[in-house]
């Protein structure tokens, strides 16, 4: 069964104090690595998909990189709107579902 | 546009009361999900419909029960709901496995 675990389970970080936030996971298989953005009352935000080791995806201040066992979202020079539950989720090969983790609850101070 | 809908946004109701969730999807993909959150955040697959046919149907009671009566939509019965149904229960769709997209989510409460 495929497995993700995320750490840490909160982080609370100074405005432009950079961190990063941990996807450790197995599965049989990787079809992707997702990353998604989830605010309080609201769905699942799609933020990245990475399919290979080595591979790495950049969005305004997210850099979401790629192993064989893990993956890390790094947070540059953070603003209190990147307050968030930061959703980790793998998919396997031959699989549509995905297998999420229990998320990593950011919380950015001005 | 909504990409995923669902309806309703809030349900609070009794216990053994049967009750129903709706789910559209308007960017014509051919999958579509059910997922449950729970209090602790963690996202868990319920079922997942591809072109009308079930092809994901985790170990989840009987009481739940997906219908899908068009690539569109796929709804959600519950029958005689209990205190540990409360949850947050999302919709999703993709194409074949990709380009996931989720709803906005329905609160269940049960009282």
């Amino acid at each position: 069964e495929d497995q993700v675990t995320q750490s840490p389970e909160a982080l609370r970080l100074q405005e432009g104090e950079s961190s990063s936030l941990n996807c450790s996971y197995t599965v049989s298989g990787l079809r992707g690595l997702f990353w998604y953005r989830q605010d309080p009352g609201k769905g699942p935000e799609f933020l990245f998909t990475l399919y290979s080791a080595g591979e790495e995806k950049e969005k305004e201040r997210l850099k979401a990189t790629l192993t064989k066992k893990e993956s890390f979202l790094h947070i540059t020079a953070p603003k209190p709107e990147d307050s968030a539950t930061y959703l980790c989720a793998v998919q396997g090969e031959n699989d549509y579902k995905l297998s999420f983790g229990a998320g990593t609850t950011v919380t950015v101070r001005a | 546009d909504t990409a995923v809908s669902q309806t309703p946004k809030y349900l609070v109701t009794q216990m053994g009361n049967d009750k129903s969730i709706k789910c559209e999807q308007n960017l014509g993909h051919d999958t579509m999900y059910w997922y449950k959150q729970d209090s602790k955040k963690f996202l868990k697959i319920m079922f997942s419909y591809n072109n009308k046919e079930l092809i994901i149907n985790e170990t989840v009671p009987n009481r739940f029960s997906p219908k899908s009566p068009d690539k569109a939509h796929l709804n959600l019965h519950i029958n005689s709901l209990e205190l540990g149904d409360s949850a947050v229960y999302f919709c999703a769709s993709s194409q074949s496995g990709k380009s996931y997209t989720f709803g906005s989510g329905t609160r269940l409460t049960v009282v």
